[in-house]
């Protein structure tokens, strides 16, 4: 049984960056083929993809177009987890952030019990 | 790109079927058969009921069931119990790469 455990701080400071880790059981980062994502959830913006890694002989990561130019995801293999940074971050960032394995065709399962991140000076 | 349109709630009595429709266009749920719905209760993490249009993952009761008729979704709870109280939420896959969501069906059980 997948199990994803995610931790990192609560409260991130304007313009900081945002740094969250999801620790993988019962499954590996580097299993070929299988995509790691980070989701976000705010009462503003609904439900929202940041973006993905997964190993298919070599690594591949891919960003939601409106993400792309602040948010980095990255593997662990060593500590069988995937990170997520989110830089320059302002209150509009405060949501709950979700890890979760699956693709965009073929939906997310299982998710991480979600990290509440409040973006506050 | 806009999130799919969802109504925001839906009822019904324990034991009867309910609907839930999710609304796109022909460049997500017309155009992919990517569409997935996710229960989702207070302070939990979404649980995947539905995948590809009407697949349903192992585990979930064949009460949800899942079709797709042109740019439209719906997600369909028979006999439904109080257990399935939850919001729902729809999310299709879409051109270049990207995910819509639903902003959510708040499912109601009389």
């Amino acid at each position: 049984q997948v199990q994803l455990q995610q931790s990192g701080p609560g409260l991130v400071k304007p313009s900081q960056t945002l740094s969250l880790t999801c620790a993988i059981s019962g499954d590996s980062v580097s299993t070929n083929g299988a995509a790691w994502n980070w989701i976000r959830q705010s009462p503003s913006r609904g439900l929202e993809w940041l973006g993905r890694t997964y190993f298919n002989s070599k690594w591949y990561n891919d960003y939601a177009v409106s993400m792309k130019s602040r948010v980095t995801i990255n593997p662990d293999t060593s500590k069988n987890q995937l990170s997520l940074q989110l830089n320059s971050v302002t209150p509009e960032d405060t949501a709950v952030y979700y890890c979760a394995r699956g693709y965009l065709q073929k939906g997310f399962d299982p998710w991480g019990q979600g990290t509440l991140v409040i973006v506050s000076s | 790109q806009s999130a799919l349109t969802q109504p925001p709630s839906a009822s019904g009595s324990p034991g009867q079927s309910v609907t839930i429709s999710c609304t796109g266009t022909s460049s997500d749920v017309g155009g992919y058969n990517s569409v997935s719905w996710y229960q989702q209760n207070p302070g939990k993490a979404p649980k995947l009921m539905i995948y590809e249009v009407s697949k349903r993952p192992s585990g979930v009761p064949d009460r949800f069931s899942g079709s797709k008729s042109g740019n439209t979704a719906s997600l369909t709870v028979s006999g439904l119990q109080a257990e399935d109280e939850a919001d729902y939420y729809c999310s299709s896959y879409a051109d270049s790469m990207n995910l819509l969501f639903g902003a959510g069906t708040k499912l109601t059980v009389l």
